[in-house]
């Protein structure tokens, strides 16, 4: 699997946006960008996942860059309930989502 | 439906004991997992099943068994308890099927050997 890098933390003011931003430049063609997050101490939950096109559901957008080495999860507005550890995650889409590969991912802090 | 349950979800042990982790899933997942979190880091595998009857090693087996006789139920053992063994363990089930697989995970089990 292709390995991930995504900043310790970040900060972002409730009900602005939040970009988070995760490197993947050894990506590889069959590759899926997945993003979970895990609040607090819960277990974790998935977000959203793309393959090269740009991805939009209830909680949050996905933007691949063409080359698809580089990829921006976005909260569109971010509340408190936000603040969480985001997770980018690099796998192939068929099978194999019984072995993801967390690294230590972004802590984001939500402030009023 | 209850989705993926876990049990205990607190367990303090001492060192030499043996206990099991309980997960069950009523989603009639076909892949089920478990990973550790030590503080401050990622989930780590430990191990996974693809199936009833059919189950391989993560990136962290040792000191751990798992068995899946039913789609349901994929428990944890621990075979001998150590304190490097306390952490935070998270039971996860997927569809096994389609694009994505979507995992969904349990709530965790905390323990901690003494």
């Amino acid at each position: 699997d292709a390995k991930t890098t995504q900043p310790p933390s970040m900060d972002c003011a409730e009900g602005r946006a939040a970009n988070l931003p995760c490197n993947h430049s050894t990506i590889s063609g069959n590759e899926y960008v997945y993003w979970y997050r895990q609040i607090h101490s819960q277990g974790p939950q998935y977000i959203i996942h793309g393959l090269k096109n740009n991805e939009t559901n209830e909680m949050a957008s996905l933007i691949i860059t063409e080359d698809r080495k580089s990829s921006t999860l976005i909260l569109p507005h971010a509340t408190l309930r936000d603040t969480a550890v985001y997770y980018c995650i690099v796998r192939v889409g068929q099978g194999g989502s019984e072995k993801l590969v967390f690294g230590k991912g972004t802590k984001l802090t939500v402030n009023p | 439906n209850a989705g993926v349950t876990q049990t205990p979800k607190f367990q303090v042990l001492k060192t030499g004991q043996s206990m099991t982790l309980q997960c069950a899933q009523d989603m009639n997942h076909e892949y089920m997992s478990w990973y550790r979190q030590d503080p401050g880091m990622g989930l780590r595998l430990i191990h996974y099943s693809v199936g009833a009857g059919i189950t391989d090693q993560g990136e962290v087996p040792n000191g751990y068994n798992v068995s899946r006789s039913t789609t349901e139920d994929f428990p944890l053992r621990l075979l001998s308890a150590a304190p490097s063994q306390t952490s935070v363990y998270f039971c996860a089930s997927s569809p096994g099927q389609g694009e994505v697989n979507e995992q969904f995970f349990g709530p965790g089990t905390r323990l901690t050997v003494l």
